[in-house]
């Protein structure tokens, strides 16, 4: 079956960087989108953008260009999110979602456990 | 940025009809999807294509659109539908971003 398994939780100190994994299987790793999502605590979720697997060129919403970078690797079906410069706004729950096809459409299928990540002096 | 318009809160009885609605410039050509996220849960797509049911999601849960607005609608409510639910669709700048809505928060009691 379908699995998106994120790694565990970061404690992060203001202007430290974080990498979150996204490791799926149970399916063809260059045959559908990977998403990535924010939630603050106890807020809504914030789409932050996607890559694309064939070309490896990701796309980032609006809020989200910078300090955060996608990155994969297609050799262990694993996507990556990078977050330099943490703020203490950064803290909130990162998730990975499977689009259903290549490109982005909204359409997320299958989603990793989240990533809680805590930024705090 | 683009902006996608919930309500905050829904609120029915155990075998009431909820609906959630989902108001934005884009919608009219761009499909809407609805997540449903439980407490502690990552969030699951009950209704994708505006109208379209995955796999395992009960028959109570439709999708529909009309013009700038999309509704999610739970017929026969029950307990366990409680939850967030989010809408999402892309925008309309030609490129592959969009966007969720800010949420409803849907209490069955």
């Amino acid at each position: 079956q379908v699995q998106l398994v994120q790694s565990g939780s970061e404690l992060k100190t203001p202007g430290a960087s974080v990498k979150i994994s996204c490791k799926t299987s149970g399916y063809t790793f260059t045959n559908h989108a990977l998403n990535w999502v924010r939630q603050a605590p106890g807020q809504g979720l914030e789409w932050m953008g996607w890559i694309n697997i064939n070309t490896e060129n990701p796309i980032y919403a609006q809020d989200f260009t910078g300090r955060f970078v996608f990155s994969l690797d297609i050799s262990v079906s694993t996507a990556y999110l990078e977050i330099s410069s943490l703020r203490t706004e950064d803290t909130a729950v990162y998730y990975c979602a499977r689009g259903m096809g290549l490109y982005n459409y909204g359409d997320f299928d299958s989603w990793g456990q989240g990533t809680l990540v805590t930024v705090s002096s | 940025s683009y902006e996608l318009t919930q309500p905050p809160s829904v609120s029915v009885s155990p075998g009431q009809t909820a609906r959630i609605t989902c108001s934005g410039d884009a919608l009219p050509k761009k499909y809407g999807y609805w997540y449903l996220q439980k407490s502690g849960q990552a969030p699951v797509m009950v209704i994708y294509e505006d109208r379209k049911r995955p796999s395992g999601i009960p028959e109570r849960f439709s999708g529909s659109k009309s013009g700038t607005m999309a509704t999610l609608t739970i017929s026969g409510a029950q307990v366990e539908d409680e939850g967030d639910y989010y809408c999402y669709s892309m925008d309309n700048s030609g490129y592959p971003v969009g966007a969720f809505g800010g949420g409803t928060k849907l209490t069955v009691l």
